[in-house]
């Protein structure tokens, strides 16, 4: 079964309006998420790492102030676009991982097409 | 700095036939490297992965890779291919410790009948 659930999985919205991302780990406690950008045929794109209760981390190029990112449990982490642009139309993916002892297994959600308009 | 490279950005397979996406990496301790397949507009799914032991790996769906330390590579294969196969394959590499994966860029598989 799923692990890991993504919401919603599409959404369009204009120009100058925010949107919110959920992504929820089912199974597990997950004290990190990931959340990646994806622009057609293009890879995947690490935006910010989530961590449970404290501030994300942001990789370089990656505006805090536009994509915030909220991880208030160890089951959610929220990806918040603020003030969307068409630009920003992208597929949005989260990642939690697990670790087993010293590896660790990645879940992806299902992804999140944004359409700005 | 880790990094992964996938030569091919597109591959086109005649269905039945065999196929083998390549994938390089570079990383500067053991590597753990894997295999995601994404269909369109879907999320990822794994295929397969390769932390340690055997460097042959068996994954879903019939594929497998291959880890070649000296080559740095961890090429994925699939003897038969079938229609259903035609998707995005994208590489990816980790570490120990390390929660960061790093993609390649992808290759689009295309089956003709």
């Amino acid at each position: 079964g799923a692990v890991v659930s993504q919401h919603p999985s599409w959404v369009i919205c204009k120009s100058g309006t925010s949107v919110k991302i959920e992504c929820r780990s089912l199974d597990f406690q997950a004290t990190t998420m990931f959340w990646y950008r994806q622009f057609p045929k293009q890879s995947l794109m690490l935006m910010a790492t989530s961590n449970e209760g404290s501030k994300a981390t942001y990789e370089q190029g990656v505006e805090k102030d536009k994509f915030l990112i909220n991880h208030a449990s160890l089951t959610l982490s929220t990806l918040t676009v603020t003030s969307a642009h068409p630009e920003d139309s992208s597929f949005y993916i989260c990642r939690i991982s697990r670790r087993l002892g010293a590896r660790t297994e990645a879940f992806f959600g299902q992804g999140t097409r944004l359409t700005v308009v | 700095a880790q990094s992964v490279t996938q030569p091919d950005i597109h591959i086109t397979v005649s269905e039945g036939a065999s196929l083998e996406l390549r994938c390089n990496y570079s990383y500067g301790a053991t590597p753990y490297l894997f295999w995601y397949v994404q269909s369109p507009g879907q999320g990822l799914q794994l295929l397969l992965k390769y932390f340690s032991g055997d460097t042959l790996v068996q994954g879903i769906k019939g594929f497998e890779a291959e880890f070649k330390r000296s080559q740095s590579s961890f090429n994925l294969r699939k003897p038969s291919v079938h229609w259903s196969d035609a998707a995005e394959y994208f590489c990816a590499v980790g570490g120990f410790g390390n929660e960061k994966l790093t993609f390649g860029t992808g290759t689009r598989l295309t089956i003709i009948p």
